[in-house]
């Protein structure tokens, strides 16, 4: 069955470097999105984005945060400075919305900012 | 900020067992989901309902739509160990929105 993909499943990191988290969505879906969860919290929605663009966007999505899809395959999260509160589960979903707005989830990336 | 309310918060319960979790929301959605969260893992997907009054069936366990489409409900029948995991309502508020509001989720422990 297909899945979304992400990598790495952990990223360490030192406060104020970039990281990019990658995803690679099921194949035939449009739609992609990134959510977020700290731990012991609610998953929480960042970004959506669709026909190459943001469609959507939380208040936590502020502009050290931004979303790209370099290839016909992956979509990516950068966070350009990295803070201690970035430190959280980060997961990628994605839809065809032919059921309407079912959302996969990827296993997600576990990243630590120290 | 629409919230989704999750009740119980934690459940424990012997093997065998019926249980029912609830979510709950003062706002209308155009769709309902349900996952479920293992530790360290993403949600996996269990279903999804669109239609007030809908009800969905996956083995043991029932999924209804209240019928203003506010409210959700999950029933499992005989509970199983296998059931144990933190299960967690999400739903999309309509008007265009993309971005799923999650409940906190309902921890149940289904003891052997």
């Amino acid at each position: 069955e297909p899945e979304v993909t992400q990598t790495p499943s952990h990223q360490v990191t030192q406060m104020g470097q970039e990281v990019i988290l990658r995803c690679v969505p099921i194949s035939n879906h449009l739609y992609f999105y990134w959510y977020r969860q700290i731990l012991g919290q609610k998953v929480e929605f960042l970004v959506s984005f669709y026909n190459n663009e943001i469609s959507e966007k939380s208040e936590i999505f502020d502009d050290q945060f931004s979303v790209e899809r370099p290839d016909g395959s992956n979509f990516t999260l950068k966070i350009r400075s990295t803070k201690l509160e970035d430190s959280a589960m980060y997961f990628c979903a994605s839809s065809d919305r032919r059921i309407p707005d079912t959302q996969y989830f990827g296993p997600g990336t576990r990243l630590t900012v120290l | 900020t629409q919230l989704l309310e999750q009740s119980p918060q934690f459940l424990s319960i012997q093997e065998g067992e019926n249980l029912t979790v609830y979510c709950n929301s003062s706002s209308v959605f155009s769709s309902l989901q349900w996952y479920r969260q293992e530790p360290g893992e993403g949600p996996v997907l269990l279903v999804t309902v669109v239609t007030g009054g809908e009800v969905k069936k996956l083995k043991r366990l029932t999924f209804q739509f209240g019928d203003a489409r506010k409210d959700s409900s999950l029933h499992i029948t005989a509970a199983q160990p296998g059931d144990t995991g933190l299960y967690l309502c999400a739903a999309l508020s309509g008007g265009g929105a993309d971005g799923l509001t999650f409940g906190k989720g309902t921890h149940l422990i289904i003891q052997p």
